[in-house]
């Protein structure tokens, strides 16, 4: 069974604290992996999408990248408007459904 | 500028009744998906659809209805056979082909509460 699991499900840092969130897979072939933004009460806004182990992808203070088995979601001197949840998702290469994960619920304080 | 509005953004429903959610796009996608998010899980599908008047059941599609009547419209009616309807719902689409094909786009959402 294809299933994407994310830690930590809450993550609490200080403004300027970096660190890095992480999503593990188990799919039948990855045919993308996919990285969202969700602020409270709305719907999710697309980050990234990762093909291949060894890609990177960079926008402003994030940088997304991908090995076999996990993706690493990484967020440089983090500023209080980063809070949000972050989803992860993986498509597997013989159908066109997405399968999420639980997410990680992140707060920046400054 | 393009997008998915979704309507109402807040519902409530009794018991026993039915409702429908409303799902419109602008984009010229083609694929259109209903999913169902509840507090620490995963977003989850209902229902999907790649085609105008054509759709699939997706993981949780017990309770709920769907119509693809025309490309830009996709709406969800949860009924009265859904035990446990209390949740947020996100519409979303995707483009068949070229850049971006992969990814989803989505609404801002619907939240229904059974009194």
């Amino acid at each position: 069974e294809d299933q994407v699991t994310q830690s930590p499900e809450a993550l609490r840092l200080q403004e300027g604290e970096s660190s890095s969130l992480n999503c593990s897979y188990t799919v039948s072939g990855l045919r993308g992996l996919f990285w969202y933004r969700q602020d409270p009460g709305k719907g999710p806004e697309f980050l990234f999408t990762l093909y291949s182990a060894g890609e990177e992808k960079e926008k402003e203070r994030l940088k997304a990248t991908l090995t076999k088995k996990e993706s690493f979601l990484h967020i440089t001197a983090p500023k209080p408007e980063d809070s949000a949840t972050y989803l992860c998702a993986v498509t597997p290469s013989y159908g066109n459904k997405l399968v999420f994960g639980a997410g990680t619920i992140l707060r920046v304080k400054s | 500028d393009g997008g998915i509005t979704q309507s109402p953004k807040y519902l409530f429903r009794k018991e026993g009744q039915n409702v429908t959610l409303s799902c419109e796009q602008n984009l010229n996608h083609d694929a259109m998906y209903w999913y169902r998010q509840d507090p620490g899980q995963g977003l989850r599908l209902i229902y999907y659809s790649q085609i105008v008047n054509d759709f699939q059941k997706g993981d949780i599609a017990e309770g709920y209805s769907v119509s693809r009547e025309k490309k830009e419209s996709f709406p969800l009616t949860v009924t009265s056979a859904q035990k446990n309807p209390t949740a947020f719902y996100l519409c979303a689409s995707r483009k068949k082909g070229g850049p971006g094909a992969n990814v989803l786009t989505f609404g801002a959402g619907s939240r229904l509460t059974v009194l």
